[in-house]
């Protein structure tokens, strides 16, 4: 089945790390997504990850996949109060034919 | 240069009407979609269309019904409406199948 979980809140101090985290519960997972929800605005992709990997890194961005563990992490290095906004994974199978997302995190970044 | 773009951004309308969401993008993108995201902030799948062609319809309403004129447009009607139908509508487009989505900024639906 699918299902993707997600903590709905996660609050942190400017400057410090963040780790938000998703579960997923399809282990025909292909790609694995995280998109970026600021307020009033539609989804930005941030970076997605293959499911033969195990991390991706770009730049502040580190994603780390445990697909025995079907346990998906995003670590933003040096949070900004620019990175406030709402988090989604999302898991496809094949692509972006059907994409599921989880229910979003809460960023808050404390200056 | 608006890369998917929606309209109206916002829709206030009483319960029982009909009205339709547009959506448009030019990239030139071959698959276009609808998703609802509710008041729990959870996205999901409605439609996917593929050159014009429907390929996903997920358990949604026969009130909703897409629309695709062109390969660039992907329309929502929506008849009858319920309260339970508001949420923010997002449509995005993508290359292909398998590739990264492009979503537009949203349509906030609100039933009174």
């Amino acid at each position: 089945g699918e299902d993707v979980e997600q903590s709905l809140f996660l609050s942190v101090r400017e400057g410090d790390s963040s780790v938000i985290n998703c579960t997923y519960t399809d282990s025909s997972s292909t790609y694995l997504y995280w998109y970026k929800q600021e307020p009033g605005a539609g989804l930005q992709l941030l970076t997605y990850i293959f499911s033969n990997m195990d991390m991706k890194q770009d730049q502040r961005l580190t994603v780390l996949l445990n697909k025995k563990d079907k346990h998906l992490s995003l670590r933003i290095a040096d949070t900004q109060t620019g990175d406030s906004a709402i988090y989604f994974c999302a898991e496809s199978i094949g692509g972006y034919q059907k994409v599921t997302f989880g229910t979003g995190t809460k960023l808050q970044v404390i200056p | 240069d608006t890369a998917v773009s929606q309209t109206p951004k916002y829709l206030v309308t009483q319960m029982g009407n009909d009205k339709s969401i547009k959506c448009e993008q030019n990239l030139g993108h071959d698959t276009m979609y609808w998703y609802k995201q509710d008041s729990k902030k959870f996205l999901k799948i409605m439609f996917s269309y593929n050159n014009k062609e429907l390929i996903i319809n997920e358990t949604v309403p026969n009130r909703f019904s897409p629309k695709s004129p062109d390969k660039a447009h992907l329309n929502l009607h929506i008849n009858s409406l319920e309260l339970g139908d508001s949420a923010v509508y997002f449509c995005a487009s993508s290359q292909d199948q398998g590739s990264e989505a492009f979503f537009g900024q949203g349509t906030r639906l609100t039933v009174v």
